[in-house]
Parts: C-alpha cells; structure tokens; sequence
C-alpha cells in the first residue's frame, strides 16, 4: 500500500516550452502533497504544498508563475514547469499524506528527471 | 523554523560490520522523525520512523533511537549488506500533515 507514481520519469524539453509532471497516489486519497526539487548529491528542497481544491503554497524564493501546481483530486496533482530553461533541469519528487488516521508519514513517488535544452 | 543537521556525510563500512548515522533538530515541536533511503535515480523510500513518545524502535536489521531532550536521533544498521548502499536521510517534522525537514543526506557504501 501507500504507493505514489509520478508520470514521466524522464522529459527532455526545449528552452521555453511548458513541461507537465503528474503524481498520483494509486491506493490512497491525498488531501496534500508537496514537490521538491532536488540537485545531484544535494538533499530534497520543498517547492510547494499542494492543497487538493485550494492553492498551493509555495517556499520563499519560488517562483509560483513559473512553478504552477494544481491539485484537482484527491489523488492527482501537477506540477507544470513555464517556459523552462536549462537551470530548471532537475531531479523533480512528489510526495503525499494519506488523508484518513492523522498521518505523519510522506510517501514519495519515483521522481521525474527533467533536462532542458 | 526547525534545522535538521545529519552526519556523517559519507560513511563507508566493511559488509557485516554496522552503520551508524546522527541527526540533530532544533525546534522541540518536532514528533515525528523517519528516515529515507534514496537510491541513484528514484524517490526516497521510508524505511524507519519514530515518534517522540518513543526512545527506540526495531524493525530487523534498522533500529532508530530518539533522544528528546538533547534533540538528536540516530539510524542504526547492523550486519551491513552491499544492498544497502544508498544515500540516506532523515528528517524531522512536527506531525500531522506538516512539512518536513530534511537532514542533508548520507551517502553510505558498504564494501563486499
């Protein structure tokens, strides 16, 4: 149980093109989940909590008109990446809560690697 | 707001000897503390957690202790096994569907 899949796993995309990244938690209903970003041999950095029906909140320094999350169900929430350039190729993580029983644990998707070239 | 420091960076151990990584927090809200494996390329995966009405927990080869009042917490692995070569993080949050904190990772290497 308690699995989370990220779609793709791997985009390359040309400067200035908008880039789509799905999460979806498959056997749980998530009522917040968050990206993060994350550098070669760096730790995870939190963009973003994503709220299902409301906006999302982003991390001080994060650009929300070029970092836009929607989070429509209670399973699926995007992250669209605006008019990439190539020093937003990253390493991409999703993570969600498990709505129901108060839950303290976060499980992460697969991550989605994007280049931007 | 909270800061999570995790040491040793890197940590290389001879396969069955045991592994040992710490991690300090600052903000004594903090109640909940997994820990993640990472391996190259994919998502981090919870393989430990502990909440803080608990000292230490178990599970096989992992154990995780937890010392509330000097606020640090360790990942214990013994009888290390090439399979657990990974990087490693913990992570300290104030529970109930709050962010989490993230140490800066732990790159372990267990040599055959």
């Amino acid at each position: 149980g308690a699995v989370v899949s990220q779609h793709p796993s791997r985009v390359i995309c040309k400067s200035g093109t908008s880039v789509k990244i799905e999460c979806r938690s498959l056997d749980f209903q998530a009522t917040t989940m968050f990206w993060y970003r994350q550098f070669p041999k760096q730790s995870l950095m939190l963009m973003a909590t994503s709220n299902e029906g409301s906006k999302a909140t982003y991390e001080q320094g994060v650009e929300k008109d070029k970092f836009l999350i929607n989070h429509a169900s209670l399973t699926l929430s995007t992250l669209t990446v605006t008019s990439a350039h190539p020093e937003d190729s990253s390493f991409y993580i999703c993570s969600a809560y498990p709505s129901s029983g108060g839950s303290d644990t976060q499980y992460f998707g697969p991550g989605t690697r994007l280049t931007v070239l | 707001g909270e800061n999570v420091e995790q040491h040793p960076s890197t940590l290389s151990v001879q396969e069955g000897d045991s592994a040992v990584i710490k991690c300090t927090y600052s903000d004594s809200a903090s109640n909940y503390f997994p820990w993640y494996k990472q391996e190259l390329g994919k998502g981090p995966q919870l393989i430990i957690d502990i909440r803080s009405n608990v000292g230490e927990k178990k599970d096989q080869r992992i154990a995780v202790t937890l010392n509330k009042t000097a606020k640090h917490f360790s990942l214990h692995i013994t009888e290390t096994q090439p399979e657990d070569s990974a990087v490693y993080f913990c992570a300290a949050s104030a529970g109930n569907f709050n962010k989490f904190y993230f140490g800066s990772g732990t790159k372990l290497n267990v040599k055959p």
